[in-house]
Formats: C-alpha cells, sequence, structure tokens
C-alpha cells in the first residue's frame, strides 16, 4: 500500500518548457489536490478533483491544467514553465473535502531557470 | 488580512520544555481544524484534529476558542524529535476549495 506517490521528486525546467508532475493513489479516495509552497506562504491549492472526470480551480491556477480520468491519478500540468513557478508542489488526497485527514506525497520540487 | 495567520518562530526550548502555539484564523463560520507536523523537506502529516472541547493526544494538547477565532497547540515535556514546522489548518466550508493552511510555526528542541 503505496499511498501517494509523485514523480519526479525533483525537476529543473528552463522557461518555457512544459513537463507533467505525476500523483498516483491506491487509498480509493475521491477527493484529491496540488498545492504549491512557497517560503513564507502557506500551502496554496492549484488545482482540486472531487472524482474522476471532475476537475476546478483552487486559488493559483494560473499556467496550470489538471485531468482526473481515473480514481488513482490526478497529473499536473505545466504548460509553459516561468521562475514564478519554481516550488515545492505536493499531491494530497482525502475521503472527502476538507473534514478529513488530508494524505500528502512526498513532493516535487521544481526549479525553472 | 490573511485566512489563517501563525507567528513563524522559530521556537528554540531546551528538552523538557513545554512549547505553545496559537494560530488566529479569519473566518467565523470556519468548521474544522487541524495541526499539521512538517519536517524539514518532506510532506505534511497530520498531528491532531482541534475539537470544539479541546483534546489531548499524549503530551500534545488542542485547544479552540470560537470568540476569539483561534486554535492553540501545547506541547508538553518536548523532546528532540519534536523538532518541526507545525502547520495550523482551518476548513472554512467556503466550497470545496476549503482549507487554508497558515505558514507554519517552526521549532527546534535543544539538548
Amino acid at each position: 500500500n503505496a499511498g501517494v506517490t509523485q514523480t519526479p521528486k525533483f525537476q529543473v525546467l528552463k522557461t518555457g518548457q512544459s513537463m507533467t508532475l505525476q500523483c498516483a493513489q491506491d487509498m480509493n479516495h475521491e477527493y484529491m489536490s496540488w498545492y504549491r509552497q512557497d517560503p513564507g506562504m502557506g500551502l496554496r491549492l492549484i488545482h482540486y478533483s472531487v472524482g474522476a472526470g471532475i476537475t476546478d480551480q483552487g486559488e493559483v491556477p494560473n499556467g496550470y491544467n489538471v485531468s482526473r480520468s481515473t480514481t488513482e491519478d490526478f497529473p499536473l500540468r505545466l504548460l509553459s514553465a516561468a521562475p514564478s513557478q519554481t516550488s515545492v508542489y505536493f499531491c494530497a488526497t482525502s475521503q472527502g473535502a476538507g473534514r478529513d485527514e488530508q494524505y500528502f506525497g512526498p513532493g516535487t520540487r521544481l526549479t525553472v531557470t | 488580512r490573511k485566512e489563517v495567520e501563525q507567528d513563524p518562530g522559530p521556537f528554540n526550548v531546551p528538552e523538557g520544555a513545554t512549547v505553545a502555539f496559537n494560530c488566529t484564523y479569519s473566518n467565523s463560520a470556519s468548521q474544522s481544524f487541524f495541526w499539521y507536523r512538517q519536517d524539514c523537506r518532506k510532506e505534511p502529516k497530520l498531528l491532531m484534529s482541534v475539537y470544539s472541547s479541546g483534546n489531548e493526544d499524549g503530551r500534545f494538547t488542542a485547544q479552540l476558542n470560537r470568540a476569539s477565532q483561534y486554535i492553540s497547540l501545547l506541547i508538553r515535556d518536548s523532546k528532540l524529535s519534536d523538532s518541526a514546522t507545525y502547520l495550523c489548518v482551518v476548513n472554512m466550508l467556503t466550497g470545496a476549495n476549503n482549507l487554508f493552511f497558515g505558514t507554519g510555526t517552526r521549532l527546534t528542541v535543544i539538548p
């Protein structure tokens, strides 16, 4: 039972490049979300999904796309990387939205040069 | 005003000390409250939920004060292994996008 997995762990991109951060869970949770964590700021919600086929924007969605074709996977796509997207990205899952414990993946450290 | 505010610290305390963190939140309709622990370069993990009546888990006690809109975390008999960043998290029930995280309070327990 792996819980929540994220790949890659580290990534360096050049400005303008695109990439996909992978997130997978084997907990059969409906709710999945992507956060970014920057120094001096709390985790901020990028996008979330309440179930397969349903996604919505969070607080800071610009520059990111998501899709949810299965319960298990919730990839985050950076369309054209910018230095402002340098951050640590966490995927999280929970039984429900908000009231329940959030289970986080180990994170992806992204640097955009 | 931030939705959730915490003193970032750092708090440097000797082993065995008692330390308390506070966190304030902006939305009086908030329903659920949590403390998460985040070790350096790791993901956050749930430490404990905070209930209206207050709750205790071993050396950790969490309190909620709805009138003043703050929650607290008390750690007694601090251990070296308690060194981490403690995140205050509030569910504000403004739709599915309803979890707000504080910036965290960093604790270092010194031998």
